[in-house]
């Protein structure tokens, strides 16, 4: 059974460029949400998406945006690249079931702007 | 709105020392408490949790108490092993979606034989 898988695993982009991450939800899953690591610091949670919707959004600007799609996977885009921007980017699925507690974290795609 | 303080790291310990990691939160109403595990190179894991207050969580030798009165979920192990180096997460979210949680900073945990 796959768990979360996320991709690319690294990336390098340079400032003013847009870029897309990708999430596939561990199996059974059907929400997706998105976090923002900064170096040393915990996730900051982005926004969370479910029933193809934006359900949730944390304290970040337009410029980032997402997209889950009818098999439950998901994107994340990230226009007009700020230095600020770079950072390890997490995808959690999870169930939203009885048990809907229990968070599925993915390796992450490391985003470096340049 | 929430927040999760940690204790600042790095912390480093012998083999079979006696771990601590300090954990206080503040939040409006009742919200569930985690801690969560990541270790080099992978994703967080979810090491234990609770979701009321006094509530024990516990794995793999790790626990740690929801205290109301302190606002806090501190994580303790007895005996700690090498394989236990990495970095240690605590979180909280609302009871209705975990998918929205408020982590810590993180501690790393170094063990040395």
């Amino acid at each position: 059974d796959a768990g979360v898988t996320q991709s690319p695993t690294h990336l390098i982009k340079t400032r003013g460029q847009q870029v897309t991450l990708r999430c596939s939800p561990k199996s059974g899953h059907d929400t997706v949400s998105w976090y923002q690591q900064a170096l040393g610091q915990g996730p900051q949670f982005i926004f969370q998406y479910y029933e193809e919707e934006e359900r949730q959004r944390g304290n970040f600007p337009d410029r980032f945006s997402g997209h889950q799609f009818p098999n439950y996977s998901s994107e994340l885009n990230v226009n007009a690249l700020l230095l600020g921007d770079s950072a390890l980017y997490l995808c959690a699925s999870s169930y939203q079931g009885v048990n809907n507690e229990k968070l599925f974290f993915g390796s992450g795609t490391q985003l470096s702007v340049l | 709105g929430n927040s999760v303080t940690q204790m600042e790291g790095p912390v480093t310990l012998s083999e079979e020392a006696f771990l601590t990691i300090n954990c206080t939160y503040t939040a409006t109403g009742y919200p569930s408490l985690f801690w969560y595990v990541q270790y080099p190179g992978e994703g967080l894991q979810l090491l234990l949790k609770a979701t009321k207050a006094d509530d024990k969580g516990s794995n793999k030798g790790f626990e740690a108490t929801y205290r109301k009165e302190t606002t806090s979920f501190h994580l303790e192990k007895g005996s700690v092993q090498v394989s236990d180096s990495a970095v240690y997460f605590c979180a909280l979210s609302d009871n209705t979606n975990a998918g929205k949680s408020t982590f810590g900073d993180g501690t790393t945990l170094t063990v040395k034989p």
